[in-house]
């Protein structure tokens, strides 16, 4: 079946700007999260949805930073008035339910550059 | 706070050779999970293996096993049998038992297996 996706696969903007990421998770994944991957760093957890229940937002870096999951299914990750700090690839991930015997499956990411 | 901490940034071995790759971590908790993730240049990460704490027997997949200590709150990798198609950074990752369900990550080991 279809993976998770993301668009666009790479995007650039100017400094000041707002963007958005998409992620379409895998059909019936309760779960999503987003993650950013600074260059030569490990991926950094930023925001998690589960069901309907309140999202963990606990690695949201800023106020500038804000995401939401429509109908359970698609989610969008907003950045506004990007600064040259928030180039990174962003990456998703969904599953079937949560806890560490839930395998997270990854998007091929967002390439974002801020220039 | 847990954190991850994978202290070999590039490997190289010749195919066919066995590869091991250090992680080490720090928490308070008594149970959790960790992960060894994949990552090839096509950016998308595919889990490679899982291991639950509480269970004291390594988990193995094939050519990989690990090497978990968690006293020394240490997990490795192995690779058996190293092929060109293991090339990939390779990232440890952790994730509580209960609680937060996100993936706390290293900062990834590139490993390139020379023909």
């Amino acid at each position: 079946g279809a993976g998770v996706s993301q668009s666009p696969s790479n995007k650039v903007t100017e400094k000041g700007k707002d963007v958005e990421l998409r992620c379409d998770p895998i059909s019936g994944h309760t779960a999503l999260y987003w993650y950013r991957q600074s260059l030569g760093q490990g991926l950094e957890f930023l925001i998690y949805f589960q069901g309907n229940s309140a999202p963990d937002k606990s690695g949201l870096p800023s106020d500038r930073f804000s995401a939401e999951r429509t109908g359970g299914s698609v989610s969008t990750l907003t950045i506004q008035r990007t600064q040259q700090e928030d180039s990174a690839v962003y990456l998703c991930a969904s599953s079937l339910s949560t806890g560490g015997l839930a395998e997270q499956y990854f998007g091929p990411g967002t390439r974002l550059t801020v220039t | 706070a847990q954190t991850v901490t994978q202290s070999q940034p590039e490997m190289s071995v010749q195919e066919a050779e066995t590869v091991t790759l250090s992680c080490t971590y720090d928490t308070s908790e008594n149970n959790y999970y960790l992960f060894w993730y994949k990552q090839p240049p096509s950016r998308q990460m595919i889990l490679v293996i899982r291991q639950e704490a509480y269970k004291q027997q390594n988990a193995t997949e094939n050519r990989f096993s690990v090497n978990f200590q968690k006293a020394a709150k240490s997990f490795s990798l192995k690779i058996s049998d190293s092929q060109l198609g293991d090339t990939a950074m390779y990232f440890c990752a952790f994730m509580k038992f209960r609680g937060a369900q996100k993936l706390v990550f290293g900062q990834g080991t590139r490993l390139t297996i020379n023909p």
